[in-house]
């Protein structure tokens, strides 16, 4: 079956670049039509789009925080990677790691981790 | 940008019908499919509709999607609602000319 993990800090001071690792199993990467993507969630507010990454090395960014979002695969360790630079208290959030279909369905969710952005 | 907009809340009787709806704010919604994700508090999302109107295996025949030309919207309908079904709902497309994810600001749907 397929399942996802986040791994990461869980508190990144201001002005820091937050690094997050997506570990999964169940599927590969280099399987023709098959992404992850990543997806935020502040507390007590709406689920966010950062990016995608797809199995021909495709890759999707949020529009509002493209500049300080990267996002990488490493297919033989079935991981993912997200950094993004310059965190500020707003970027408090779960963040989320999610299989993706061509079709933009992310049908496989991670437990998600709470990252605090805090002095 | 392309957005999606939902109410923030509705509430419903067990039993009763609920109808959630996803309005995009430009082109057509129906150029990309819509899915719609359920959110119980403290978990992660799971789908509830996928391709505007698919339930995935597993989700009840009560849950379904539909898609509305005329005002560029979606719909989540939920019938025989249960306590169970109390949650947040999101939906989410692709905005195909700048290619990026857009979700919805999500529904809490409070069964009463």
């Amino acid at each position: 079956q397929i399942t996802l993990k986040e791994s990461g800090p869980t508190l990144v001071k201001p002005t820091q670049t937050l690094t997050l690792t997506c570990t999964f199993s169940g599927f590969s990467l280099s399987t023709s039509g098959v992404g992850v993507g990543w997806i935020r969630q502040p507390p007590g507010k709406a689920l966010e789009w950062l990016a995608l990454i797809y199995w021909d090395d495709d890759k999707r960014y949020s529009p509002s925080l493209k500049s300080r979002l990267t996002i990488t695969k490493d297919t033989s360790k079935n991981q993912v990677v997200l950094t993004m630079t310059n965190m500020d208290p707003v970027d408090t959030a779960t963040y989320y790691c999610a299989h993706a279909e061509v079709n933009w369905l992310l049908d496989y969710w991670g437990q998600g981790t709470l990252v605090t952005v805090s002095s | 940008n392309f957005m999606l907009t939902q109410p923030h809340s509705v509430s419903e009787s067990p039993g009763k019908t609920v109808t959630i709806s996803c309005t995009g704010s430009s082109g057509s919604i129906a150029s990309n499919y819509v899915q719609w994700y359920q959110q119980r508090p403290g978990s992660a999302p799971t789908t509830v509709i996928y391709e505007d109107n698919q339930r995935p295996s597993g989700v009840p025949d009560r849950f379904s999607g539909s898609i509305d030309s005329s005002s560029n919207s979606a719909s989540l309908t939920i019938s025989g609602l249960k306590t169970e079904d109390e949650a947040d709902y999101y939906c989410q497309s692709y905005d195909s000319s700048n290619h990026y994810v857009v979700f919805g600001g999500g529904t809490k749907l409070t069964v009463l």
